[in-house]
């Protein structure tokens, strides 16, 4: 089984200042971690991902997140917010075998950034 | 361009009255997949489709069906709505299966209404 909690449902920081949205997971096997973006109206595009490969990820835009097994967590930061990154953030974590074929979502963050 | 498209983006219907929403990739993806999602659920997995003539249930398939009978189509019916399946749907698509850790490409969602 997996899981994955996205530990806060709103953020809201100051345009120029970090962003820090956090996502812990629950799984049987090594996971694959994703992190999506949706603006309104439209739908989710890849932040960035992490398959096994190193455990600091960079993504587009900025973004990157740090995969820590001993903490089962997979936070997503970024050094400056700027106002275009206002959004709702899902964490999504996939399995191996068995759940090969099944992406689980987060609950989502929405982030509101002000000036 | 590549992109997943989805008709109709918004439908307002009533109970019990058949409907279709499309769903078309041009990017030659063999997995497919429905989500829908609900606030503070998260997306939930409806059905996919690993290839032309292979789906199979995801989370909540009741009240759901799906086809594909061609590799870019990937067609959701409701064929008796009922207002609990009102919600924001989303088509995705991705090269291969999940194991193989692609990311999944979206399409802008569809909002239907069951009154």
């Amino acid at each position: 089984a997996q899981s994955v909690t996205q530990l806060d449902s709103h953020v809201s920081v100051s345009e120029g200042t970090p962003v820090l949205l956090r996502c812990n997971y629950s799984s049987s096997y090594s996971p694959s971690l994703f992190w999506y973006v949706q603006h309104p109206n439209k739908g989710l595009q890849l932040l960035l991902k992490y398959t096994s490969a190193a455990t600091l990820v960079k993504g587009i835009n900025g973004f990157e997140a740090e995969f820590k097994k001993s903490e089962t967590s997979f936070h997503l930061t970024k050094p400056s917010a700027h106002m275009s990154d206002a959004a709702e953030y899902f964490c999504v974590v996939t399995g191996g075998r068995g759940t090969a074929s099944k992406l689980t979502f987060g609950t989502g963050t929405r982030l509101q950034v002000t000036l | 361009e590549a992109q997943v498209t989805q008709n109709p983006r918004y439908l307002i219907t009533v109970t019990g009255k058949k409907l279709t929403v499309t769903c078309s990739q041009n990017m030659n993806h063999e997995y497919m997949s429905w989500y829908r999602q609900d606030p503070g659920l998260g997306l939930r997995q409806i059905y996919y489709s690993m290839n032309v003539e292979v789906t199979d249930k995801g989370d909540v398939p009741e009240g759901y069906k799906v086809s594909r009978k061609e590799k870019r189509n990937f067609p959701l019916i409701l064929e008796s709505p009922s207002p609990n399946q009102t919600s924001l749907y989303f088509c995705a698509s991705s090269l291969t299966g999940l194991s193989s850790n692609q990311p999944q490409h979206f399409g802008d969602g569809t909002r239907l209404s069951i009154l």
